[in-house]
Parts: structure tokens; C-alpha cells; sequence
């Protein structure tokens, strides 16, 4: 099973579309989750992070299920600046070297 | 503004030569990463430090060497370039303490190994 999951996309939605990604860890040790947006020839870029309580962040949920080692996001009402690659991504280190293990990504295109 | 520099977006190099690429942040972060990122593999840690001389290896180092001298700036080597290193490398830093899993990303050397 691979470190970090993701559905493996493209995703193609309307403006204004209820939107899910799913994504799977295989460390069941792992501490933090977050997701990443990632625009076309962008660096990443932290978009929130995830906690076992969800939480929401305007039109972006997410949530955690540490029993079945599953994060998602849901983007509400989808606009065409959404349009981005998504990363799942799982911290598993403790200490001082946080390491951050990124999903390959989602891409997302809104479509108007 | 938190701002993370990397000394060249395009790179154009020979099999054989050596090659530097740099990274420098402004946040007084103690962690630094190098990445590399290639299409249907996604972001792949070559190389951390978490301090000033301290250095570990992370999923694919082979090929590759760093240097962190000063805390703000860490470098990422090509001993001998070869065509397979052809690729979307990146920087990040991040805080030791919370929140540590914020990591800021430079904007990208994109590689090109002849």
C-alpha cells in the first residue's frame, strides 16, 4: 500500500459544484494531515489542515477517520479560481525533523 | 511576507557537470528541504536539515548531496548531472516548533539535463 493515496482525477466540475477528494495513509502512526494546493506551475501551498474533530474553513471542509486511516475534502460551490492540484499530505515524524509525505495530487478544473 | 528563494527557475546543463542549486528563506525557519517533483510521481524528498550542518537523507538521495552552512540557505549538488535528474526541484522550510507542518515552498528550478 502506498504512503499517501489519492483518487487519482482529473476532476471536471461546473461552477458552482459540490466537490470531494478522498485520500488514504497506509502509517497508521502518523500525526498531522493536511492538504496542499498546488497551482499549474506553482510551488504548493498549505490550503488547511486536518483534524480528527473536521473542520471547515469558508467553502472547504475536511475531515479525518484515523480508524480507517481516510482524509477528505470537500470544496462547497465551486468557483474557477479552485481550479488547482490538490496534495494530500501526512506528517509521520516526531522530534525535529517534521517530514511531510505528499500524495501525487488531484487536479481539479472548474469549468464555467 | 514569508519568502522563499531559490536561485534559478531554468536550468540548462550538461551530463557530467556539476550542479548547484540554492535555497534561501527569510523566516529564520530551522528545517529546509529539497524536493524534486516529476510528473505521476509527485513531490519527492531528496534531503532535509534540520539545523545549521545537520543534514539526513530522505527518500531518494542517491545522485545528490547538500550543504547547509548558514541557517537561512541550503544547497542542493549534482555531483555528476545525469539526464534522469531531468526535474521540477524545490525548496521548502519550516518551523522546528508549531507549526511545524507549515511548510513554505520556493517557487522551482526547473532542471533540464542534456
Amino acid at each position: 500500500r502506498k504512503e499517501v493515496e489519492q483518487d487519482p482525477g482529473p476532476f471536471n466540475v461546473p461552477e458552482g459544484a459540490t466537490v470531494a477528494f478522498n485520500c488514504t495513509y497506509s502509517n497508521s502512526a502518523s500525526q498531522s494531515f493536511f492538504w496542499y494546493r498546488q497551482d499549474c506551475r506553482k510551488e504548493p501551498k498549505l490550503l488547511m489542515s486536518v483534524y480528527s474533530s473536521g473542520n471547515e474553513d469558508g467553502r472547504f471542509t475536511a475531515q479525518l477517520n484515523r480508524a480507517s486511516q481516510y482524509i477528505s475534502l470537500l470544496i462547497r460551490d465551486s468557483k474557477l479560481s479552485d481550479s488547482a492540484t490538490y496534495l494530500c499530505v501526512v506528517s509521520n515524524s516526531g522530534g525535529s525533523n517534521y517530514k511531510l509525505t505528499f500524495g501525487k495530487g488531484t487536479l481539479l478544473t472548474v469549468n464555467p | 511576507d514569508v519568502k522563499v528563494t531559490q536561485s534559478s527557475r531554468y536550468l540548462v546543463k550538461r551530463t557530467g557537470e556539476k550542479v548547484f542549486l540554492e535555497c534561501v528563506q527569510d523566516m529564520d525557519h530551522e528545517n529546509m528541504f529539497w524536493y524534486r517533483q516529476d510528473p505521476g510521481l509527485g513531490l519527492r524528498l531528496i534531503y532535509f536539515s534540520y539545523d545549521v550542518k545537520m543534514k539526513e537523507k530522505g527518500d531518494i538521495p542517491e545522485g545528490y548531496s547538500v550543504s547547509r552552512e548558514k541557517k537561512e540557505r541550503f544547497s542542493l549538488i549534482l555531483e555528476s548531472a545525469s539526464t534522469n535528474q531531468t526535474s521540477m526541484y524545490l525548496c521548502a522550510s519550516s518551523l522546528a516548533g508549531p507549526p511545524y507542518n507549515e511548510q513554505f515552498f520556493g517557487p522551482g528550478t526547473r532542471l533540464t539535463v542534456l
